[in-house]
């Protein structure tokens, strides 16, 4: 089962680049890898999703190597709204096999002004 | 605003009462979910339904029953809770159930306290 490993927590002045880096050694051919952000008291919101090299969109980068054991996600220039808990998911395409709702504990970024 | 709503949004109830959570979903999808977030803890899911049909089940207690009348809304039947079971609930819903690149569409939760 390819679950996943973030650093617990992460604190970062506002107005830098943030980069949480995901592990997921045993990532399948048909995964994907899904990015979430959930506040507290809140639902987690969906952030960006990738299969290889890079995507963008206009709230992050998501950087997958091309063994795609790994993934960052990139946040420019982060603001004090940024602190939140981050996830890193990888989804198999096909069964069910529950990985795309293992959420596990996610990364918690404080941003400090 | 995802499109996905719940209600009540904080619910205190007594070990021996019966309460309902409601979820609706706005977006057209076909599955829809319950989570369950307590303190600390990362997100556990519930239960999974696909076009109405309950497909996971992943071991709640059975003072936990689902109903999903249509692929639009879904309940969580609450009877007998326990402190433990105090939580945010979560509801989701997304286009597909069970394949890895659909994204989840998350409701504002249930704050549940159970005293």
């Amino acid at each position: 089962l390819a679950k996943t490993t973030q650093p617990i927590s992460m604190d970062s002045y506002e107005g830098q680049e943030v980069n949480i880096t995901c592990s997921h050694n045993n990532i399948a051919t048909n995964d994907y890898i899904t990015w979430y952000q959930q506040f507290p008291s809140q639902g987690p919101r969906f952030i960006i999703q990738g299969y290889k090299t890079k995507v963008t969109n206009e709230v992050a980068s998501l950087f997958i190597p091309a063994d795609r054991k790994s993934s960052t996600l990139s946040l420019p220039r982060v603001s004090l709204s940024d602190t939140a808990v981050y996830y890193c998911l990888v989804g198999d395409r096909g069964t069910n096999t529950g990985n795309q709702f293992y959420f596990g504990t996610g990364t918690s970024l404080t941003v400090i002004p | 605003e995802t499109g996905v709503t719940q209600t009540p949004r904080h619910l205190v109830m007594g070990m021996t009462n019966k309460k309902s959570l409601k979820c609706e979903q706005h977006l057209g999808h076909n599955a829809m979910y319950w989570y369950k977030q307590s303190a600390k803890k990362p997100l556990e899911l519930m239960f999974v339904y696909s076009l109405e049909e309950r497909v996971e089940n992943n071991s709640v207690p059975s003072r936990f029953s689902p109903e999903c009348p249509n692929s639009s809304h879904l309940f969580l039947h609450l009877h007998t809770l326990q402190p433990e079971d105090s939580a945010l609930y979560l509801c989701a819903s997304s286009q597909g159930a069970l394949r890895g690149f659909e994204t989840q569409y998350f409701g504002p939760g249930t704050r549940l306290l159970v005293l």
